[in-house]
C-alpha cells in the first residue's frame, strides 16, 4: 500500500540556518503531495502542496519539489526563525484511491534556537 | 470565516465515564474527518463522513467508540465507557468536495485525559 516516510526528529537548528526535512513516498497511483505544520497546542494546517511531478509548492519561505524519479518531496527553507518551531507532517493523497484518503508521515519535530 | 470548531478543548474524566466530543465543520465543506493523535501512535484516522454519511469507519478502535453526523454542521464522537488508553488529542477536520483536494482544515483539537 501507499506510505510516507519522514526523517526522524527532533531536528534542532540555530536561527537563520538552512532547513531540510526529508520525505519519501511509495504510491501505486498518481499522488498529490502535501506538507502540513502543527504549532504547539494547535491543529494541523496545510503549509504547501504539489499535485504532479516537478511541481514546486511554496509558502511562508518554505519550498518542496515533487520528484517522481526519487519519489521524494523534501521540505526546505533558506533561513529558519524561532517561530518555525513546530511539527511538520508529510502526506500524500492517491487519486486512484476513491476515498482520496491522506496517508501521513510520522511527523518531524523542528526546534529552532535563538 | 470561522474555522472548524471543536468542544471541549480539554476534558478530564474518570475511567468508565461517557465522553462526547463535538465538532462544527466549516460551512459548505461536505467531508468531515475525526483523527486521534498520541505520542506513541501518531495521527490516526478514526472515521470519515461525506455528505453526513459515514464512508470509512475502519479506524474506529472498538465498539466503545461511535460517531454521528446528524446534519452538515455538526458531528459528535462518543466514547462509552472511556478507558485510560483513550487519552489523546482528538481532532476534527473538514474538507470541500469529498476531500478530493487533500486539503483538510483542522480544528484546534480536544485533549482528553482519562484517569
Amino acid at each position: 500500500g501507499d506510505s510516507v516516510t519522514q526523517m526522524e526528529g527532533p531536528v534542532t537548528l540555530s536561527e537563520e540556518a538552512f532547513l531540510t526535512i526529508n520525505c519519501t513516498y511509495t504510491a501505486t497511483g498518481y499522488p498529490s503531495l502535501f506538507w502540513y505544520v502543527q504549532y504547539p497546542g494547535e491543529g494541523l494546517q496545510l503549509l504547501l502542496k504539489a499535485t504532479k511531478a516537478d511541481d514546486k509548492g511554496s509558502n511562508k519561505g518554505f519550498e518542496a519539489t515533487y520528484r517522481k524519479e526519487t519519489t521524494s518531496f523534501h521540505l526546505e527553507k533558506g533561513s529558519v526563525q524561532v517561530s518555525d518551531s513546530a511539527v511538520y507532517f508529510c502526506a500524500l493523497s492517491d487519486r486512484l484511491d476513491s476515498n482520496y484518503q491522506l496517508i501521513w508521515g510520522a511527523g518531524t519535530k523542528l526546534i529552532i534556537k535563538p | 470565516d470561522a474555522g472548524v470548531i471543536q468542544s471541549p478543548r480539554h476534558e478530564v474524566t474518570e475511567m468508565g465515564q461517557e465522553v462526547t466530543l463535538r465538532c462544527k465543520p466549516i460551512s459548505g465543506h461536505n467531508s468531515l474527518f475525526w483523527y486521534r493523535q498520541t505520542m506513541m501512535r501518531g495521527l490516526e484516522l478514526l472515521i470519515y463522513f461525506n455528505n453526513n454519511v459515514p464512508i470509512d469507519d475502519s479506524g474506529m478502535p472498538e465498539d466503545r467508540f461511535s460517531a454521528k453526523m446528524p446534519n452538515a454542521s455538526f458531528s459528535t464522537l462518543k466514547i462509552q465507557p472511556s478507558e485510560p488508553r483513550d487519552s489523546a488529542v482528538y481532532f476534527c477536520a473538514s474538507s470541500p468536495r469529498r476531500g478530493r483536494t487533500g486539503e483538510l482544515f483542522f480544528g484546534e483539537g480536544s485533549r482528553l485525559t482519562v484517569l
